[in-house]
C-alpha cells in the first residue's frame, strides 16, 4: 500500500516560534505537496516541489518556506509561527503527469497560540 | 480563488438514498477529480474523468463531466453511513502538470 505520513497528527506552538512539519512518501515520487485547509475555504496550495531541491510557490506561500533535500522526504517550516497559521496542513505526493491522483496524508492541526 | 465550487455545501439523507454533489470550474481543464475526505483525516482519491470523457463509473460512484457548461456532478448510489463524509473536486487545468486546485467542498451526512 502507498502511503503518505506526517510528523504529528496535533501540534501546539506559541506565536514566533519555528516550527517544522515533515512528510515522507515511500512511492518514490516525483511531486510533493503542501495544502492548508480552512473551514470554508477548502485546501489552497502552500508550495510544491517537482524533484529534489526544486520548489515552487502556490498561492498562498507567505509566511512559509520549504525544504526538499531527499526525494521522499518534504518539510514545510513556519520561521515565526503567528496566529493566523492555525489550521490543518495537509502533505501529499504524486508520480508525473497531470492525470494522476495526489496522495495524502493524515494531515497535522497546529494550533499557534 | 478557488477553481471549483460545490454545490450544495452540505447535504443530509438517509441510508439507501441516492446522493448527488455538482462541481463548477471556471477555466479549460485536463481532468477533474474527486475525493473523500473523513473527519480530521486526509483527502482520499475517489475518481478520475478526464475532459475528453462525459462519464465514469466506479463501484457506487458515478461521474459525469460536462465541459461545456464547465461541470461536473458525483452520484453515490445506495448511499451508507460509511459514506457520511466531506467531498472535494478538483481540477487539473490545462496546461498545468500536476497541480491541483481544489473546490470548498461538500459535506455529506449519511443517517440511519
Amino acid at each position: 500500500d502507498v502511503k503518505v505520513t506526517q510528523s504529528s497528527r496535533y501540534l501546539v506552538k506559541r506565536t514566533g516560534e519555528k516550527v517544522f512539519l515533515e512528510c515522507v512518501q515511500d512511492m518514490d515520487h516525483e511531486n510533493m505537496f503542501w495544502y492548508r485547509q480552512d473551514p470554508g475555504l477548502g485546501l489552497r496550495l502552500i508550495y510544491f516541489s517537482y524533484d529534489v531541491k526544486m520548489k515552487e510557490k502556490g498561492d498562498i506561500p507567505e509566511g512559509y518556506s520549504v525544504s526538499r533535500e531527499k526525494k521522499e522526504r518534504f518539510s514545510l517550516i513556519l520561521e515565526s509561527a503567528s496566529t493566523n497559521q492555525t489550521s490543518m496542513y495537509l502533505c501529499a505526493s504524486t508520480s508525473g503527469g497531470s492525470y494522476n491522483e495526489q496522495f495524502f496524508g493524515p494531515g497535522t492541526r497546529l494550533t499557534v497560540l | 480563488s478557488q477553481q471549483g465550487e460545490e454545490d450544495p455545501q452540505a447535504l443530509s439523507i438517509q441510508e439507501g438514498e441516492n446522493a448527488t454533489m455538482n462541481c463548477s470550474y471556471k477555466t479549460s481543464i485536463n481532468n477533474l477529480q474527486w475525493y473523500r475526505q473523513n473527519s480530521g483525516r486526509g483527502l482520499v482519491h475517489l475518481i478520475l474523468i478526464r475532459s475528453n470523457e462525459r462519464e465514469k463509473h466506479s463501484g457506487r460512484l458515478r461521474v459525469t463531466l460536462d465541459t461545456s457548461k464547465k461541470s461536473s456532478s458525483l452520484l453515490i448510489t445506495a448511499s451508507r453511513a460509511a459514506d457520511t463524509a466531506s467531498y472535494f473536486c478538483a481540477t487539473a487545468p490545462a496546461g498545468t502538470a500536476s497541480k491541483l486546485t481544489f473546490g470548498t467542498g461538500t459535506r455529506l451526512q449519511v443517517t440511519l
